[in-house]
């Protein structure tokens, strides 16, 4: 399977804990992109990569969130001191283009995080 | 405001019926704009590009306003496949940050 792929794909932590979750793009995809999902509610950004710079991150995004992408490959996700409303689906995205294009969108099959 | 919104639904439709979303966006330097499907419990996975000129795809029809700022999704001749949340996505000049809609949930009925 060539597609993204998430590890692990379900976590139960319980509050206070660190969690870190991984992301493998699709090998040729430059762009790496971290988004939080909830029940009856969109995707919501949280931060993206090109290659292993880390372009925006999301302001919403408190800093116990920290993510990387030490080598432009794959990319962690890393919440310190986990608080019950971080409890969501965490989805890596990957895709390709050269500059100035926006280019589909490939979707993991998400981590889910339930804080106890 | 949220950048991008959208009519949560549900839309319920009869099989065959003609349904159409509407999705509207706040930032003027939104650039390209997308329609993605996402299935119960699955992840989002694209649908269509939206083009200035309008595009459809089978049954499908997609269409964009810039004076208005919305797009819009015409599903025509519903199947019980269709039934999915579909969101509205937008990108913003200068970046490539995708932004999501709520999604609009569909349920086409037997």
């Amino acid at each position: 399977d060539t597609g993204v792929s998430q590890d692990p794909r379900h976590k139960i932590t319980k509050r206070g804990q660190n969690v870190t979750f991984r992301c493998d793009p699709i090998s040729e995809h430059n762009r790496l992109y971290w988004y939080r999902q909830t029940l009856g509610q969109g995707p919501e950004f949280l931060t993206y990569f090109q290659n292993e710079a880390q372009l925006e991150k999301s302001r919403l995004l408190s800093d116990r969130f920290s993510a990387e992408r030490p080598k432009g490959s794959f990319s962690t996700l890393e919440i310190q001191r986990t608080e019950q409303g971080d409890s969501a689906m965490y989805l890596c995205a990957s895709s390709s283009g050269t500059s100035g294009e926006t280019g589909e969108l490939f979707f993991g099959e998400g981590s889910r995080l339930t804080v106890l | 405001r949220k950048e991008v919104e959208q009519d949560p639904g549900p839309f319920n439709v009869p099989e065959g019926a003609t349904v159409a979303f509407n999705c509207t966006y706040s930032n003027s330097a939104s650039q390209s704009f997308f329609w993605y499907r996402q299935d119960c419990r699955k992840e989002p996975k694209l649908l269509m590009s939206v083009y200035s000129s309008g595009n459809e795809d089978g049954r499908f029809t997609a269409q964009l306003n810039r004076a208005s700022q919305y797009i819009s999704l015409l599903i025509r001749d519903s199947k019980l496949s269709d039934s999915a949340t579909y969101l509205c996505v937008v990108t913003i000049w200068g970046t490539y940050k995708y932004i999501f809609g709520t999604g609009t949930r569909l349920k086409v009925l037997a």
